[in-house]
C-alpha cells in the first residue's frame, strides 16, 4: 500500500516565524502535491511537482514556497507565517503521466495554527 | 472556468438506509471522474475512478454512476454503517493540461445516526 507520511499533524507556530511543512511517500511516485483544506472551500491546490526539483504553482501560491530535493520528499515552506494561513494542509502523491487514470493518495494532515 | 458542484452540503441519515450523492460538473476535455471518502482528521481516500466509457463502477456497498453525457455522477451507499459517517469528495480530472488537471467539488458530509 501507497504510504504518504506528513512529518507533523499539529502544529502551532507564531506570526512571522518560517514554516517547514514535510512529506515522504514510498511508492517512487512522479507527481507531489500541497493542498490546504478549509471548511466551506474545499480543497485547494498551493503547488504540484511533478519531478525533482520541478514545481508548478496552483491556485493559491502566494505566501508559500516549496522544494523537492528527492522524488520521495516535498516541503512545503510558509516563508513569514501570518494567522490566515492557519488550516489543514494536505500532501499527496500519485503516478506521472502513465498514471492519469491512477487515483491521489493522501497524507493525514498537518493542522497549523497560526498565533 | 473548470467547476465542480456536489449536493447535498450534508445529509443526516439512519444506520441501515440507503443514500445517494450527487456531483455535476462542467469541466472538458473529460478524463475521468474520482470519488474520495475522508474521516474526520484524516486524508481523503480513494473509492473509486472511472473514466469516459464506464457508467457504473461498485466498491462494496459503495456504487459510483457517470453520465458522462448530461456531466453528472452520482454516489450511492447501501445498507449505511456508523462507519460510512464522513466527508465525500467528487474530483475530475481534465486531459487538457494545466497543473495537473483536477477540479475538487466541496464535499458532502454525511453522518450516519444509530
Amino acid at each position: 500500500d501507497v504510504k504518504v507520511t506528513q512529518s507533523s499533524r499539529y502544529l502551532v507556530k507564531r506570526t512571522g516565524e518560517k514554516v517547514f511543512l514535510e512529506c515522504v511517500q514510498d511508492m517512487d511516485h512522479e507527481n507531489m502535491f500541497w493542498y490546504r483544506q478549509d471548511p466551506g472551500l474545499g480543497l485547494r491546490l498551493i503547488y504540484f511537482s511533478y519531478d525533482v526539483k520541478m514545481k508548478e504553482k496552483g491556485d493559491i501560491p502566494e505566501g508559500y514556497s516549496v522544494s523537492r530535493e528527492k522524488k520521495e520528499r516535498f516541503s512545503l515552506i510558509l516563508e513569514s507565517a501570518s494567522t490566515n494561513q492557519t488550516s489543514m494542509y494536505l500532501c499527496a502523491s500519485s503516478p506521472g503521466q502513465r498514471g492519469a487514470n491512477q487515483p491521489q493518495h493522501f497524507g493525514d494532515g498537518t493542522r497549523l495554527s497560526i498565533l | 472556468k473548470n467547476q465542480v458542484e456536489q449536493s447535498p452540503q450534508s445529509l443526516i441519515i439512519l444506520e441501515g438506509k440507503n443514500c445517494t450523492l450527487q456531483c455535476n460538473y462542467t469541466v472538458s476535455p473529460f478524463s475521468n471522474l474520482r470519488w474520495y471518502k475522508q474521516d474526520t482528521g484524516r486524508g481523503p481516500v480513494s473509492l473509486t475512478i472511472m473514466t469516459f466509457s464506464e457508467n457504473t463502477k461498485s466498491n462494496g456497498r459503495y456504487t459510483a454512476t457517470l453520465d458522462a453525457d448530461t456531466k453528472q455522477s452520482s454516489l450511492h451507499i447501501t445498507a449505511s454503517q456508523l462507519s460510512d459517517s464522513a466527508s465525500y469528495i467528487c474530483v475530475v480530472r481534465d486531459s487538457g493540461g494545466g497543473a495537473d488537471g483536477l477540479t475538487f467539488g466541496k464535499g458532502t458530509h454525511l453522518i450516519i445516526q444509530p
